[in-house]
């Protein structure tokens, strides 16, 4: 089954700074959505984009759709110690009934002190 | 609203045997969904239901995965028989029909196959 390009793979940064992370496909999508997942716990939703071209936020969370409907990415603005995780995108098609979910391989997100 | 419900939450088995999960979804969700998260990978899904009735599992190993939800609510996931590489986290999922932004996961079991 297809996974979505996610990138980077993880990043280290200090407290305080911003975070940027971007997802490419090779296939179209209706949606795309923002998840986060800590240790032990199922992913959360963070934010879903629903038209191509979108910029939607969330707090301190921004993504945005891409115009070719095969990219997103999210920024988090001044990382506080509660954003570290593993961020995953992942992408929707509705149509014919079968609308599970395709997603990235995940950002994992470490603040150092 | 309660969450997605999943149990157990842990399981070590032996190569071989079988095993089963369970979950149940938040109520009213027509939708129920169970993924496959390998370590270091994001959730492949691996069967979708619609109230009873089977809408997508060509991702689903049939030949050791057997999944079904009888009267539309709760949901067992079964292996048999397990191979080292099923070593994974579980994660059932709901949604009410069609919407996406209603998309719910539980929290998973954890399946070492040893």
């Amino acid at each position: 089954g297809q996974q979505l390009n996610q990138s980077p793979q993880s990043m280290f940064i200090q407290e305080g700074e911003d975070v940027s992370m971007n997802c490419t496909s090779s296939s179209i999508f209706n949606t795309w959505l923002w998840y986060k997942q800590d240790p032990g716990e199922g992913p959360v939703l963070l934010i879903a984009l629903y038209k191509a071209g979108e910029l939607t936020s969330n707090g301190r969370l921004t993504a945005q759709f891409g115009i070719t409907r095969k990219d997103s990415f999210l920024n988090i603005s001044a990382s506080i110690p509660s954003d570290v995780g593993i961020y995953f995108c992942a992408g929707h098609m509705t149509g014919g009934g079968a609308d599970g979910l395709t997603f990235g391989k995940g950002t994992h997100l470490i603040i150092q002190p | 609203e309660a969450g997605v419900a999943q149990s157990p939450r842990y399981k070590i088995i032996e190569k071989r045997q079988s095993v089963a999960f369970w979950c149940n979804p938040i109520s009213g969700h027509a939708t129920l969904y169970w993924y496959q998260q390998i370590l270091g990978q994001g959730p492949k899904l691996l069967i979708q239901f619609q109230n009873n009735g089977v809408v997508d599992d060509s991702q689903l190993p049939k030949d050791r995965f057997s999944a079904e939800r009888l009267k539309g609510v709760d949901s067992t996931l079964k292996i048999q028989p397990a191979k080292l590489e099923d070593s994974a986290v579980y994660l059932c999922a709901s949604s009410p029909r069609g919407a996406v932004y209603g998309y719910t996961f539980g929290s998973g079991t954890r399946l070492t196959v040893v």
